[in-house]
């Protein structure tokens, strides 16, 4: 089925580690998101990519790096777990126009213990 | 500083009763407005939107009002089914690169049989 796809769906680290959430869309979608969601806060967007090559800032960048590989594929990288980056993280994406909304993933559960 | 606010965290409503979700942002650069419906271990999924040049958008039992004075949006779901029974998120984006979603910090509606 057509959607987005990310790996893992559950992952434990320990402070400190680092690891690489992966996310791929076959929607051909130019842009791509990754938010995180956390009790009370609803979804936060970290960072996003408007096309191939280009990469954003979102509200909460902070401890995080993104990676555009190519039009399908969007990383998230956590340099240096802690605590605080315990969440549940989503991909999405959306065509140019964005009018019908975004295609989301089904999440990444994390804990950073 | 929230956006986009719900301000209940809950909802029950019986089954066949309409049920009223609300929504009230504070950025008006804001144009465009989604709800999303979540269930657990799910990503979100797009429910329906609603333009700033529109009042009103209808989808079978779904029903977005907009009321720009006010900054408030609300959803009407008539009649309600246990199936509804999740988490609703309110959107909004402001045109512009990659349209990013601004979320609130959703409802849980639980509809009783």
């Amino acid at each position: 089925n057509a959607g987005v796809t990310q790996t893992p769906k559950f992952q434990v680290l320990k402070t400190g580690q680092s690891m690489t959430l992966q996310c791929a869309q076959d929607m051909n979608h130019n842009s791509m998101y990754w938010y995180r969601q956390d009790p009370g806060m609803g979804l936060r967007l970290i960072y996003y990519s408007a096309s191939e090559g280009t990469t954003d800032k979102g509200e909460v960048p902070n401890g995080y790096n993104v990676s555009r590989l190519n039009k399908r594929e969007f990383s998230l990288r956590l340099e240096s777990a802690a605590p605080s980056q315990t969440s549940v993280y989503f991909c999405a994406s959306s065509s140019d126009r964005g009018i019908g909304g975004y295609t989301f993933g089904s999440g990444t559960r994390l804990t950073v213990v | 500083d929230q956006q986009v606010k719900q301000n209940s965290p809950s909802l029950s409503v019986q089954e066949g009763r309409i049920s009223i979700l609300n929504c009230d942002y504070t950025n008006s650069m804001f144009d465009y407005f989604l709800w999303y419906k979540k269930y657990p271990a799910e990503g979100p999924t797009f429910l329906i939107s609603i333009s700033s040049i529109k009042d009103k958008n209808e989808d079978g039992r779904f029903t977005v009002f907009l009321n720009k004075s006010a900054k408030h949006l609300s959803l009407h779901i008539v009649p309600s089914q246990p199936g509804d029974s999740a988490v609703y998120f309110c959107a909004a984006s402001a045109s512009g690169s990659a349209r990013q979603l601004t979320f609130g910090s959703g409802t849980q509606l639980t509809v009783l049989p």
